[in-house]
This record gives C-alpha cells, sequence and structure tokens, in this order.
C-alpha cells in the first residue's frame, strides 16, 4: 500500500524559529519527493524537490532526505508569518520511474506567530 | 518558469447543467496533466490522469461519464463536470508535469458552486 504520512499538526513556532516539517513514506524503493505549501484557500505552490539521500538547501527552506529509514522533513529557518501555511509532502513511488503519480500526505498545518 | 493557468477561477451554476474548467501550460508542453478535486480541510484527492492524445485514467471512484477529461494538445487539458449537483462543489484543481520532468506545478484552481 502508497502512503505518505504527516503530522497534521497544527504546529506553531514563534516568528525567528526554525520549523521542522517531517514526512514518512511507505515504499524504499520511492525515487522523488516534494514539498508543496497551500496557503488557505488557494492551490498548492511547489517549494522543494529532492531525489538523494541527505540535505538540500534553498534559501530559507531545508529538505532532509533519509531513503533507509523513509523519511523527509522540511526545515524553515527564521520562519515568517508569512510562511504560516499547510505544506503537503509528495511522493512519486514508481521504482522505476521518477514520473509516476505523485501521492500526497494529509499535510501539516503551520503557524508563525509574531 | 513552469507556469499553469487554470480557468475559470470559480463558478457558480445550477443544479443539472455542465461546467468546463480550462487548464493550460504557458511556458512548457505538459506531456501529463493531473486533475484533483479538494473539500475543504481535506487533502487532495487525484480524480485522474491524463496524457496528451491519450484517454485519462481515472481514479477508482471516480466516474469518467461525470467528470470527462479531454487532453488534446500539450498545453490544454479540459475537465468538463457534466449534470452537476450539489454534492459536486468542490475546488478543482490542475496540475501539469514537463516532458522527462518529476515536478508538477499546479493550477489555481477553480472553486465550484453547484445550486
Amino acid at each position: 500500500q502508497k502512503e505518505v504520512e504527516q503530522n497534521s499538526g497544527p504546529l506553531s513556532v514563534p516568528e525567528g524559529a526554525i520549523a521542522s516539517l517531517n514526512c514518512t513514506y511507505s515504499d524504499r524503493g520511492s525515487q522523488s519527493f516534494f514539498w508543496y505549501r497551500q496557503y488557505s484557500g488557494k492551490s498548492p505552490e511547489l517549494i522543494m524537490s529532492i531525489y538523494s539521500n541527505g540535505d538540500q538547501e534553498d534559501g530559507r527552506f531545508t529538505a532532509q532526505l533519509n531513503k533507509a529509514s523513509q523519511y523527509v522533513s522540511l526545515l524553515i529557518r527564521d520562519s515568517q508569518p508569512s510562511d504560516s501555511a499547510t505544506y503537503l509532502c509528495a511522493v512519486i513511488f514508481d521504482r522505476g520511474s521518477t514520473l509516476g503519480r505523485l501521492y500526497f500526505g494529509r499535510g501539516t498545518q503551520l503557524t508563525v506567530w509574531p | 518558469g513552469a507556469v499553469v493557468s487554470q480557468h475559470p477561477s470559480w463558478v457558480i451554476c445550477k443544479s443539472g447543467t455542465s461546467v468546463k474548467i480550462e487548464c493550460r501550460s504557458l511556458d512548457f508542453q505538459a506531456t501529463t496533466m493531473f486533475w484533483y478535486r479538494q473539500f475543504p480541510k481535506q487533502s487532495l484527492m487525484l480524480m485522474a490522469t491524463s496524457n496528451e492524445g491519450s484517454k485519462a485514467t481515472y481514479e477508482q471512484g471516480v466516474e469518467k461519464d461525470k467528470f470527462l477529461i479531454n487532453h488534446a494538445s500539450l498545453t490544454l487539458s479540459t475537465l468538463t463536470v457534466t449534470s452537476a449537483h450539489p454534492e459536486d462543489s468542490s475546488f478543482y484543481i490542475c496540475s501539469a508535469r514537463d516532458t522527462g520532468v518529476s515536478e508538477a506545478f499546479f493550477g489555481q484552481g477553480t472553486r465550484l458552486t453547484v445550486v
């Protein structure tokens, strides 16, 4: 069964803190992992992609992947109130391809308070 | 990079009528497009996957005769909700992927209200 699990939260952090969002997935053979941000009433926006074990950084965002533990996380440094949104973890489960459909977690709601 | 435009952003229609939603990739060729539905405070639900020039693949439980998907070109896919009923009221979102690329980008979404 193909599952993507996220803690639904809500996760609440003060402005300037590091927000840590976690995601686990069911198939060790998965190759492609994504983080999307969705503001209330809006569509998801891709913020990070990661394919290899380790860290990938983009500005204040760092995605971390550990395939052995089937775990992918997103760190947001210097969190801002504008980061308050629902963060969706997505995984492509196809072992032989990086072009399969995305499976989404239920999302973690993040609130950054000033 | 990768812009996906979806129209209309919102629509209100009468029960029993049909509504067409358009999804366009503006700066890339969308070999694959996905259509999702999202109810308030719930996660995305994939309705169907379409590849250009092929029939759409519908997820289990999604009525293909009710939700008609056409992906006739590399830049345009349409979703038609036929004989809409109030329970079809939802947020419909398309997503598109360029050839050979894993990342999928979303349109702005269409909020459908059936009265």
